[in-house]
């Protein structure tokens, strides 16, 4: 069946460095994909997501490029604050489910930066 | 404009036991969707509902039921508690037919199972 599959963390990093957490899927149509942020005791929140293959998803100064040929949906940032601290959950949609389906969610990357 | 609410927030409860949880979706969203969330891993999808009927299920046994209300609200029933029952219990809302797979989650209710 669909799966997403994060590298495991914890992921520590010093206030202004790159950050880059691997995301890769599987799935049988051409899901949409997601990168959801939960913050300590809240729900999660979108962050940011893209559709088809080559998209590009970007709020916050988080991306991440749709990669069909690799199977991949990376998030990237090019200086991470100390209030990026949360844990951070990549996801498909069911290509199957219609456009409000069912998430397929990956464990979760924590990711912690220290000032 | 309020977001996703969940109710209760925290829960305590023992084993064989049943459970009802709550969630009021966000203004203008018509689907309602719960996901079980463990300790440390990814929110498994339990099941969707949008005009009061259940649209897709995830693998949870039958021991799970929901309900959607007119007003759109909906409820999460658990029979027969586990102890693997213990979990993050997210509610998430979206507008069928609107942007593509925009669920919007509430803060959860965090059950214990004793």
């Amino acid at each position: 069946g669909d799966s997403v599959t994060q590298m495991e963390g914890p992921v520590t990093l010093s206030e202004e460095a790159f950050l880059t957490i691997n995301c890769t899927y599987t799935a049988t149509g051409y899901p949409s994909l997601f990168w959801y942020v939960q913050y300590p005791g809240e729900g999660l929140q979108l962050l940011l997501k893209a559709t088809k293959a080559d998209d590009k998803g970007s709020n916050k100064g988080f991306e991440a490029t749709y990669r069909k040929e690799t199977t991949s949906f990376h998030l990237e940032k090019g200086s991470v604050q100390v209030s990026d601290s949360a844990v951070y959950f990549c996801a498909l949609s069911d290509p199957n489910s219609g456009n409000t389906g069912k998430l397929i969610f990956g464990q979760g990357t924590t990711l912690q930066v220290k000032p | 404009d309020a977001g996703v609410t969940q109710s209760p927030t925290h829960l305590i409860k023992t084993r064989g036991q049943q459970v009802t949880l709550r969630c009021s979706p966000k203004s203008g969203h018509d689907t309602v969707s719960w996901y079980q969330q463990a300790l440390g891993q990814g929110p498994q999808f339990i099941f969707q509902y949008y005009e009061e009927e259940e649209r897709q299920r995830g693998n949870f046994p039958d021991r799970f039921s929901g309900h959607q209300f007119p007003n759109y609200s909906s409820e999460l029933n658990v029979n027969a508690l586990l102890l693997g029952d213990s979990a993050l219990y997210l509610c998430a809302s979206s507008l069928a037919g609107g942007v593509i797979n925009e669920q919007f989650f509430g803060p959860g209710t965090r059950l214990t199972v004793l």
